[in-house]
């Protein structure tokens, strides 16, 4: 079982719908988990992270944690072409508290 | 401020060489780690340093593999007689401890052995 699981995708959305990317982590024990993007041929860029159960809203990004299910996931609100990138979820392990562990990454297409 | 640099962004070498690969992370983060991907593929753990110590190599693929910190701030990763299969993206990242480990990465360094 991979410690990090996403759906490959593609997921493709039609410009101004609401995307959603799912997550799902083994190790029960974990503590943190980030949201990256990846646009193509670029380096992986921060854009959430969340630490306690519930939901966190930055802007149109809404992150939503639910340590319980194991699970974690990103939804886009009103999706736009520059949405368009690789999403990876990434999660802290308790027994190397600085080793992130990387899902393989969403693939999202928004359609204009 | 300036983010993570990483020098040089390509490098394209003969099998069997040896390559440095440079990164310089944020100012004031004490931690630095190094990833891998390749075309396709998700994000490999290399190594990890907190300042200048590296408590865990254990995702250095091979001995051929080594990276050292100096100044608790540039890292240098080196391979030495490259083969094909190291062709990939080097990533570095650093963090700042206090926070919970929000690593943000550098450009990359595009590696193509020939």
């Amino acid at each position: 079982q991979k410690e990090v699981e996403q759906n490959s995708g593609p997921l493709s959305v039609p410009e101004g719908a609401i995307a959603s990317l799912n997550c799902t982590y083994s190790d029960r024990g974990s503590q943190s988990f980030f949201w990256y993007r990846q646009y193509s041929g670029k380096s992986p860029e921060l854009i959430m992270f969340i630490y306690s159960n519930g939901d966190k809203e930055d802007g149109r990004f809404t992150a939503q944690l639910n340590k319980a299910s194991q699970y974690v996931s990103l939804l886009i609100r009103d999706s736009q072409p520059s949405d368009s990138a690789t999403y990876l979820c990434a999660v802290l392990n308790r027994l190397n508290d600085y080793k992130l562990s990387f899902g393989a990454g969403t693939t999202v297409t928004v359609r204009a | 401020g300036a983010g993570v640099s990483q020098s040089p962004s390509n490098k394209v070498t003969e099998k069997g060489k040896d390559v440095e690969l440079r990164c310089d992370p944020i100012s004031g983060h004490t931690a630095l780690y190094w990833y891998r991907q390749s075309l396709g593929q998700g994000l490999e753990f290399l190594i990890y340093f907190q300042g200048n110590s590296a408590p865990d190599k254990s995702g250095l693929p091979s001995d051929r593999f080594s990276a050292e910190r100096t100044g608790g701030s540039v890292s240098t990763l080196t391979i030495q007689r490259t083969q094909q299969e190291d062709s990939a993206v080097y990533l570095c990242a650093s963090s700042s401890t206090g926070t919970l480990y929000e690593q943000y990465f550098g450009p990359g360094t595009r590696l193509t052995v020939t």
